[in-house]
């Protein structure tokens, strides 16, 4: 069982629109991390958050941007949605810098 | 920047045949190298990951994998395959401090019954 939770598990949205996504990490999770999956790809880095502040992003554009909050739930939100946008979306989040990260099972959004 | 190289797109391999899931990467620092499995319609779970020490990494699920310096590479193996093991498999790496993976396109294993 999963200790990561996202929400919605499923989404579809227009393009130009704007999308909340949200994960709910365990207790003591620090860092979060947020991958775009797009179908038959390997995830890639959107970015990281450590105690509420970005330290570490990818090469996305401005207006995919987070949030992470002190009771270790974040928000991945994207404005200005194109069609490419359409793609699993995983939070990931970890209690240290082992790398014992947890993944969710992700939002799938899907722009028309 | 790093980079990943998952060989083989697609694996058929028969049930208790072992099976061996390539991959290879590229990087200008030290990293650490990882695999993850991912059932359908689900999110990423690890098998294992090398951060130091014995280069042959041993996992969940029977799996296995070696690090290869030299070579750059981190194939992943298991001596016999199961049906449940039928699933994508993606190789990771991260630089060394930077909490940050590189995924390869993955590698959809189907085990043939």
């Amino acid at each position: 069982e999963t200790g990561v939770t996202q929400s919605p598990t499923h989404l579809i949205k227009t393009r130009g629109q704007q999308v909340t996504l949200r994960c709910s990490s365990q207790s003591g999770h620090n860092t979060v991390s947020w991958y775009q999956q797009a179908l038959g790809q390997g995830p890639q880095f959107i970015f990281q958050y450590y105690r509420e502040e970005e330290n570490g992003r990818g090469n996305f554009p401005p207006r995919f941007s987070g949030l992470q909050f002190p009771n270790y739930s974040s928000e991945l939100n994207v404005n200005a949605l194109e069609l490419d946008d359409s793609a699993l979306y995983l939070c990931a989040s970890s209690p240290d810098s082992n790398y014992g990260y947890t993944f969710g099972s992700g939002t799938r959004l899907t722009v028309v | 920047a790093q980079s990943v190289t998952q060989l083989d797109s697609q694996v058929p391999v028969f049930e208790e045949a072992p099976v061996e899931l390539r991959c290879n990467y590229s990087s200008s620092v030290s990293v650490y190298l990882f695999w993850y499995v991912q059932y359908p319609n689900q999110g990423l779970q690890l098998l294992l990951k090398y951060l130091s020490g014995s280069t042959l990494v041993k996992g969940i699920n029977g799996f296995e994998a070696e690090f290869n310096k030299s070579q750059t590479s981190f194939h992943l193996r298991k001596p016999s395959v199961h049906i449940s093991d039928t699933a994508e498999y993606f190789c990771a790496v991260s630089a060394l401090g930077r909490n940050q993976f590189y995924f390869g396109t993955g590698t959809s294993l189907t085990v043939i019954p």
